[in-house]
């Protein structure tokens, strides 16, 4: 089954502590993205990656790390949280960026709590 | 920059009511548009969208939209809800400038009253 899977599903953590959430497609896509959604702001980008070892900047990148080793895999690295990071965090990719922007597939999200 | 706005933040209908989710675009030029509906506690699904071609645009679950270049407009609409469409909706927007992005508006949460 085509999917992209997160975890973990949910998170509390505490300000400062390093957290790593991982986001796997199983679809041989090349393009994949974080996405924060708070209330009220709808999705904002936070990185993407447009095929392995390329990454870049979205809207929101303050406070996130992110790598891409391998094509399926792009996980969202967080070095010291806080608390404005608590959001519901989803992952997405797609076949790819440029040959008429192919459908976004999501992941199940995450939900992370800072205190 | 490019945005995309979505006016109605939360909309209460009757079952049986004609439903329009109002969606504007600011970007001049090539434009990829879609909409996601993101229903309680699950992922965000794609329920159409548009590249080209006929601006009436059918998409799953009796939903449809219609670009208005015009207007820069890309409005959802379905004739008659069901209490099922109760659900977060999403416009979002991609531009040939920067292929890689993706811009989503703030959504829109519908109500329905069974």
């Amino acid at each position: 089954e085509a999917q992209v899977t997160q975890n973990p599903r949910y998170l509390i953590t505490v300000t400062g502590k390093k957290l790593t959430v991982t986001c796997s497609q199983n679809m041989n896509h090349e393009y994949m993205s974080w996405y924060r959604q708070d209330p009220g702001l709808g999705l904002r980008q936070i990185y993407y990656s447009m095929n392995v070892e390329v990454t870049d900047k979205g809207d929101v990148p303050e406070g996130y790390k992110v790598s891409r080793k391998e094509k399926r895999n792009f996980p969202l690295i967080l070095e010291s949280p806080s608390p404005n990071q608590t959001s519901l965090y989803f992952c997405a990719s797609s076949l790819s960026p440029t040959s008429g922007w192919e459908t976004q597939y999501f992941g199940p999200g995450t939900r992370l709590l800072v205190l | 920059a490019q945005s995309v706005s979505q006016h109605n933040h939360h909309v209460i209908l009757s079952e049986a009511a004609s439903l329009e989710l109002g969606c504007n675009y600011s970007y001049g030029g090539t434009v990829n548009l879609f909409w996601y509906v993101q229903y309680p506690g699950q992922h965000l699904q794609l329920l159409l969208k548009y590249f080209s071609g006929d601006p009436l645009v059918k998409g799953i679950k009796g939903f449809e939209a219609e670009f208005i270049k015009s207007k820069f407009s890309f409005n959802l609409r379905k004739p008659s809800v069901q209490w099922s469409d109760t659900a977060e909706y999403f416009c979002a927007v991609t531009v040939y400038s920067s292929a890689s992005k993706i811009i989503f508006g703030s959504g829109t949460r519908l109500s329905i009253r069974p």
